[in-house]
Order: structure tokens, then sequence, then C-alpha cells
């Protein structure tokens, strides 16, 4: 039990619609991050957000876009979905700033996207 | 941050030790070494992480070679439920914590 909660756990979308994924982070933790995980393949690093600012992201379009909130909650938004954009997303939380937290980072156990 | 590589496959005998290694040549020095693993269709879950020394818990131990270009993850009495894809990262310990490259990690099958 990692205190990652995420929602929806399973969805189906069509070609071009838009989704919203919802995580609910460890209490206290301030910063989130989104993974996306194809089939096969190990995780890829999306965005992640500090203190509710976005301060990394990796090799995704515009499309991909999040907010972070005060209390904690996150979403991950897509638009215009394609076809390869079906996949796990991960959220994962951690509290930066604190040597004793070892900077761990802790994953939901994530949503399933499919994408028709 | 740095790359790693892990065999794609291994498997190991119930109750024996399993071992498992990560080159992560290119690590810097202020980079961390940490260890994931992923049950089907699970989240991943952390194991342990370490700098420079060998590290211990209640999970597994991690030995990390003196010049800390590889580390090796050490379930000492492996179950069944220690298959699973095991995950080796590195990375800085600072405000970009989230972002971990997550290679395609090491598939450990525990057989009876």
């Amino acid at each position: 039990e990692t205190g990652v909660t995420q929602s929806p756990t399973h969805l189906i979308k069509t070609r071009g619609q838009q989704v919203t994924l919802r995580c609910s982070s460890q209490s206290g933790h301030n910063t989130v991050s989104w993974y996306q995980q194809a089939l096969g393949q190990g995780p890829q690093f999306i965005f992640q957000y500090y203190r509710e600012e976005e301060n990394g992201r990796g090799n995704f379009p515009p499309r991909f876009s999040g907010l972070q909130f005060p209390n904690y909650s996150s979403e991950l938004n897509v638009n215009a979905l394609e076809l390869d954009d079906s996949a796990l997303y991960l959220c994962a939380s951690s509290l930066v700033g604190q040597l004793s937290s070892g900077n761990t980072i802790y994953f939901g156990e994530g949503s399933w996207l499919t994408v028709v | 941050d740095a790359k790693t590589t892990q065999p794609p496959s291994m498997d190991c005998a119930e109750g024996r030790a399993a071992n498992l290694p990560c080159n992560h040549s290119t690590i810097s020095g202020n980079e961390y070494v940490y260890w994931y693993r992923q049950i089907h269709s699970q989240g991943p879950q952390y194991i342990i992480h370490g700098l420079k020394n060998n590290e211990t818990n209640e999970m597994a131990s991690l030995i990390i070679t003196e010049d800390r270009k590889s580390s090796t993850l050490i379930l000492p009495h492996a179950t069944l439920r220690d298959t699973a894809v095991y995950y080796c990262i590195v990375r800085v310990f600072n405000t970009n914590a989230g972002k971990s490259t997550f290679g395609d990690g090491t598939t450990l099958t525990v057989k009876p």
C-alpha cells in the first residue's frame, strides 16, 4: 500500500477524444510525476509537478498536459487521443527536500487506457 | 540521468538467493541507485536504494561496487511471489526526483 490512488482503473476512449486521469498522492508529498507504460516496456516519464508547477517533461507532445492541486491531487489530460496512446498510465508521488525520505517515489496501480 | 543495463531475463529456484545485476557505468557522483519491481499489471513497487554503501532492508540487499559502476540486488530467499520485472534506475537527489529513466528491466522467474 503506497498511499497513491488513481482513477479510473480502466477506460476505453475513441480516437480523437480527450481523457482526464486522476491521482491522489501520498499525504505530504510535494511532487507528483506521470508515466506512460506500453505493453512489454518500462515506464516512460511524461512530466513532473513540484509545488503545483511543471518542472520536468519527457519526450511527449503538448497534447499531454497536467495539473497538481494544493490538496495533493493531480490530473493528467490527453487531448486528441491516438491509438498509440493505449497504455498503462502511472502516477507517482514523492517528498523532495527531506533527506530522510530518500526521494523515494511511490507509484499508484495505474489507469489502463484503451483507445479504439 | 545515467542509463542502466540489465539482463532481459533470469531464472531462480524457490528458496535460493536471486542476484540481479545492473550496469550503470556512466553514473555521476550525486546519482543514487534505486531498485523497483513490477508484478504483472500492477504499479512499480519500491525495493531499496543506495548511494555508495551497501544497503539492506526487509525485502532485499543492495551491493554497489566501489567504483559505483555496477550494482547487484539480492533477494536472499526467493519465493514464487518474487516473480516480477525488476528495474534498476539511477537518478539525482534533487527536485527532479520524479524523473526516473526506466529501461526494460529484468524479468525474474522464480521456479518451484
